[in-house]
């Protein structure tokens, strides 16, 4: 099945800095990933998205890239705020009807101010 | 967006006993459902997946004689933890696909403590 690995587990940044979560995975089959925010005790929150048929997707101070190659895919906050702390997760999955996401490990990211 | 509620939100049981968990989609219908387990500081894992008129699909290591999962209808899963035990106290999140699109919507989550 597909395996879907995240880095740093923990990432802390000054307001303003950016901000970079690393994700790769296993199936090459994948072709849908996804990047949730998640507040304690809350549900995951989709930020953005990306399929497998772009390398780049931005979304105002977020963006996502795509290595299918190397299968690899990337967050970036630009830009980050206090209230971007959060836990973020990647996810992969393979698009269709079924659409059973793989959850990385997540990253709790810490804005200083 | 699609809408997705669980309920209840927050239960506590004690050892031993049965708990639902219902999870709706609200304006939309949803064959096919997922049930996920996040315990604290870890990430969602995929429990099963509920498919409306037949069997539920369970991940490796989940008991499928614990966590019973019916789907009776289209806007309708229920997860019953039978025979609770403390190991049991999670975060439990269903979520359903929107039609049309990739994305999956997610259920607020239900906290369950079992003491």
């Amino acid at each position: 099945g597909e395996n879907v690995e995240q880095h740093p587990s923990t990432l802390s940044v000054q307001e303003g800095d950016s901000a970079v979560i690393k994700c790769t995975y296993s199936d090459s089959a994948s072709n849908y990933f996804p990047w949730y925010k998640q507040e304690l005790g809350k549900r995951p929150q989709l930020i953005i998205d990306i399929r497998s048929n772009v390398g780049e997707k931005k979304d105002q101070r977020i963006a996502v890239t795509l290595n299918k190659t190397a299968k690899h895919f990337s967050l970036h906050i630009t830009e980050t705020q206090p209230e971007d702390s959060a836990v973020y997760f990647c996810a992969a999955s393979i698009g269709g009807s079924a659409r059973q996401l793989t959850f990385g490990s997540g990253t709790q990211l810490t804005v200083l101010p | 967006g699609a809408v997705v509620s669980q309920h209840p939100s927050r239960v506590i049981c004690k050892s031993g006993t049965s708990v639902k968990i219902e999870c709706r989609s609200l304006d939309f219908q949803a064959t096919t459902m997922f049930w996920y387990r996040q315990f604290p500081k870890q990430s969602l894992m995929l429990m099963a997946t509920s498919n409306e008129g037949s069997k539920a699909t369970y991940e490796q290591g989940v008991e499928k004689d614990k966590f019973l999962i019916n789907h009776a209808s289209l806007t309708l899963s229920t997860l019953t933890v039978t025979s609770a035990h403390p190991e049991d106290s999670s975060f439990y999140i269903c979520s359903a696909p929107g039609g049309g699109s990739y994305e999956q919507y997610f259920g607020p989550g239900t906290r369950l403590t079992v003491t």
